[in-house]
């Protein structure tokens, strides 16, 4: 079962462009969503997180957007750049029991210079 | 100071070989995690450690898989009579209070010939 569907699988942005990965979830006690990005070769790496009590989290240049009637998140990425060519997971936990994490099955994002 | 530290960065065996896995959490982090990371997705729990006690081993496939913390650092993940679907990404991750972010080691590559 998968519990953590992300869309799309390979996404294509210009350079300047805002980038928007989406995710969906099903098991409505995950009380912890994180997003992570993770280069050829490397681990994963935390980029931002979200609690579902609020509906917006905003780093830099990377924004949560939360919709925990619709149990869907998403991650925007403004002005991105060559830099954040990667690929990206979400992902999601029962943070409160410290507990695994389930991720999506990622996004390979390529910004065109 | 130092991340997460896996050995080997790549390890490739014969089928129905035996394997061992190294993990180094982070100094003073108590909870330690592994997953596994086929090639194009997300990584899969495989299991959870708080101490030296396995918490969780609900993601271990089949009883091929052993994991050990004996001391409550280092870890080793035990593959016996591998197979090629056995190829993957093992990836650790370790956090300091089990309820804390999770930081990933780069991972070793599996390869099951």
């Amino acid at each position: 079962q998968q519990q953590v569907k992300q869309s799309p699988q390979s996404l294509i942005v210009q350079k300047g462009g805002i980038s928007i990965i989406n995710c969906a979830y099903e098991n409505t006690a995950f009380d912890y969503f994180p997003w992570y990005q993770q280069f050829p070769g490397k681990g994963p790496a935390l980029l931002i997180a979200i609690r579902p009590d609020v509906s917006e989290k905003k780093e830099g240049r990377f924004t949560i957007s939360f919709n925990k009637s619709a149990k869907q998140f998403s991650l925007h990425i403004m002005d991105s750049q060559p830099g954040d060519s990667a690929t990206y997971f979400c992902a999601a936990s029962k943070r409160s029991s410290a507990s695994k994490i389930i991720f999506g099955s990622g996004t390979r994002l390529s910004i065109r210079p | 100071g130092a991340g997460v530290s896996q050995t080997p960065s790549n390890k490739v065996t014969e089928k129905g070989k035996y394997v061992e896995l190294r993990c180094d959490p982070i100094s003073g982090h108590t909870a330690l995690y592994w997953y596994r990371q086929s090639l194009g997705q997300g990584p899969e729990f495989l299991i959870y450690f708080q101490g030296t006690g396995a918490a969780d081993d609900s993601g271990l496939p089949n009883d091929r898989f052993f994991a050990v913390r004996p001391e409550g650092s280092v870890s080793t993940l035990k593959i016996q009579r591998t197979e090629r679907g056995d190829s993957a990404v093992y990836l650790c991750a370790s956090s300091p209070a089990g309820a804390g972010e999770q930081y990933f080691g780069p991972g070793t590559r599996l390869t099951v010939t």
